[in-house]
């Protein structure tokens, strides 16, 4: 339940949709989330979604699992400056910890 | 809801000496972790409480570091004899109970020198 991957940058232009991935390896982790974390501060959760479930919805952002291939994407609509950040994926497992992935650090061009 | 907090924001101290941090969870929140963070890495595991039960170590925690829980509330984590591999971001998280997610606090920011 260690390996969790993420690709390192991403840019996209204010207005687009952005799409961040995250690969793990384990397949009986319970939940699935992501986070924000702005410069010098904490994460902030975004939005999470159980394992058993394909799609989360939730304002600007929609999630996707697909657990065949152990992949998650955070799709952000609209894509604002305010979104510029490291985004972290991390899956937990029931009773137990959590894991993180590396980050992706997201520039929003204007 | 006044979230996580954690103090100091940010410290700084020389090599071998010890420093002490603080974390104060949502109130109503049983488990509390702490995690630390190198620049460009996620967070790492280091530790957790269940209430004042320390539950899981990882093996990065070396013994010069200890948390303790007391009274299921507050957390402390120390650092003993403090090197420059120390120089992390140490974030403290809670949560309601082992199948909710994380909330974070700021961190504290230690710099060895």
């Amino acid at each position: 339940g260690e390996d969790v991957e993420q690709s390192l940058f991403l840019s996209v232009r204010e207005g687009d949709s952005s799409v961040i991935n995250c690969t793990y390896t384990d397949s009986s982790s319970t939940y699935l989330y992501w986070y924000k974390q702005e410069p010098g501060a904490g994460l902030q959760l975004l939005t999470y979604i159980f394992s058993n479930m394909d799609m989360k919805q939730d304002q600007r952002l929609t999630v996707l699992l697909n657990k065949k291939d152990k992949h998650l994407s955070l799709r952000i609509a609209d894509t604002q400056t305010g979104d510029s950040a490291i985004y972290f994926c991390a899956e937990s497992f029931t009773g137990n910890q959590f894991y993180f992935g590396t980050g992706t650090s997201l520039t929003v061009i204007p | 809801d006044t979230g996580v907090s954690q103090d100091p924001r940010h410290k700084i101290t020389k090599r071998g000496q010890n420093v002490t941090f603080r974390c104060d969870p949502i109130s109503e929140h049983n488990r509390l972790y702490w995690y630390r963070q190198t620049l460009g890495q996620g967070p790492e595991f280091l530790t957790y409480f269940q209430n004042e039960a320390q539950l899981e170590k990882s093996r990065l925690l070396s013994d010069r570091f200890s948390a303790e829980r007391p009274k299921g509330s507050f957390s402390t984590l120390e650092i003993q004899r403090t090197e420059q591999g120390d120089s992390a971001m140490y974030l403290c998280a809670s949560s309601l109970d082992g199948n909710s997610p994380l909330h974070f606090g700021n961190g504290t920011r230690l710099t060895v020198t």
